[in-house]
C-alpha cells in the first residue's frame, strides 16, 4: 500500500461543521504537506510541517503531527461549501530522494 | 512573481501519437519533479530532474517515456506513441536549491492528457 494514505476516502458535512481527515505514513520523515485539489484543477499548499512539529494553525486549518503513530490530521474549522475538494498528503524520505509520495485523498464535500 | 508554468493544460492525441508536456519552473528555481495522477488516485512520483541532469527516474515507465530539463528552457516530458493508458493529469513541481532539506515544491496547473 502507499507510504501516505488518507482516511476517510470521502467524507460529506453541513456547512459550518467541522472536517477532519486523517494519514497515515510508514517511514521516516522529513515534513509532511497537505494540499487542496478541486475537481479537475491544479494543487493548492495548504501547510507543511516538519518532522519536529507537532501542531500548524493557518487560518480555519489545524494540521497535527504524530511522529510516533506516523500519522497527522487536518482539521477544517467552521466549513464552507468553497471547501468542496479533494485533500491530499504528501509526505518526503528522509532518505533524501526528495520525491513526494501521495495518499489516496479524501474528497470532502460542503453542503451548504 | 510567476508560479509554475505548464502547457499545454489539455492535449489530446490519437493512439500512436506523440505527447510533449513542457514545464517552466518558478524563477530561481533549478529542480523540477513531474507526477502523474490518473482519475480518483493521488499523485505518483515519476522522475526528477535538475539542470541537464536526471537524477531519479524511478517512476517513469522503461519504455515510451523520456524527460528533460536542459540548460535554456522548460523541462520536457516525452511520452512516445501514447496508448488510452496514458491519459491522466501529469504534474510538474520545482523547488529552490537553497533549501534542499525542507523541499518545498510548488506545483503547476497540470497539463491533462487525453488519449483518444
Amino acid at each position: 500500500s502507499q507510504q501516505g494514505e488518507e482516511d476517510p476516502q470521502a467524507l460529506s458535512i453541513q456547512e459550518g461543521e467541522n472536517a477532519t481527515m486523517n494519514c497515515s505514513y510508514k517511514t521516516s520523515i522529513n515534513n509532511l504537506q497537505w494540499y487542496r485539489q478541486n475537481s479537475g484543477r491544479g494543487l493548492v499548499h495548504l501547510i507543511l510541517i516538519r518532522s519536529n512539529e507537532r501542531e500548524k494553525h493557518s487560518g480555519r486549518l489545524r494540521v497535527t503531527l504524530d511522529t510516533s503513530k506516523k500519522s497527522s490530521s487536518l482539521l477544517i474549522t467552521a466549513s464552507r461549501a468553497a471547501d468542496t475538494a479533494s485533500y491530499f498528503c504528501a509526505t518526503d524520505a528522509t532518505s533524501g530522494t526528495y520525491k513526494y509520495i501521495f495518499g489516496t485523498g479524501t474528497r470532502l464535500k460542503v453542503l451548504a | 512573481n510567476a508560479g509554475v508554468m505548464q502547457n499545454p493544460r489539455h492535449l489530446v492525441r490519437r493512439r500512436g501519437q506523440e505527447a510533449r508536456l513542457r514545464c517552466s519552473p518558478m524563477k530561481g528555481h533549478s529542480h523540477v519533479y513531474w507526477y502523474r495522477q490518473l482519475p480518483e488516485e493521488g499523485l505518483k512520483f515519476m522522475v526528477y530532474l535538475q539542470k541537464e541532469n536526471i537524477i531519479d527516474e524511478s517512476g517513469m515507465p522503461k519504455e515510451r517515456f523520456s524527460a528533460e530539463f536542459p540548460k535554456e528552457g522548460p523541462s520536457i516530458l516525452r511520452i512516445q506513441q501514447v496508448v488510452r493508458g496514458d491519459s491522466a493529469a501529469y504534474f510538474c513541481a520545482s523547488s529552490s536549491i537553497l533549501a534542499p532539506k525542507d523541499n518545498e515544491q510548488f506545483f503547476g496547473p497540470g497539463t491533462r492528457l487525453t488519449v483518444l
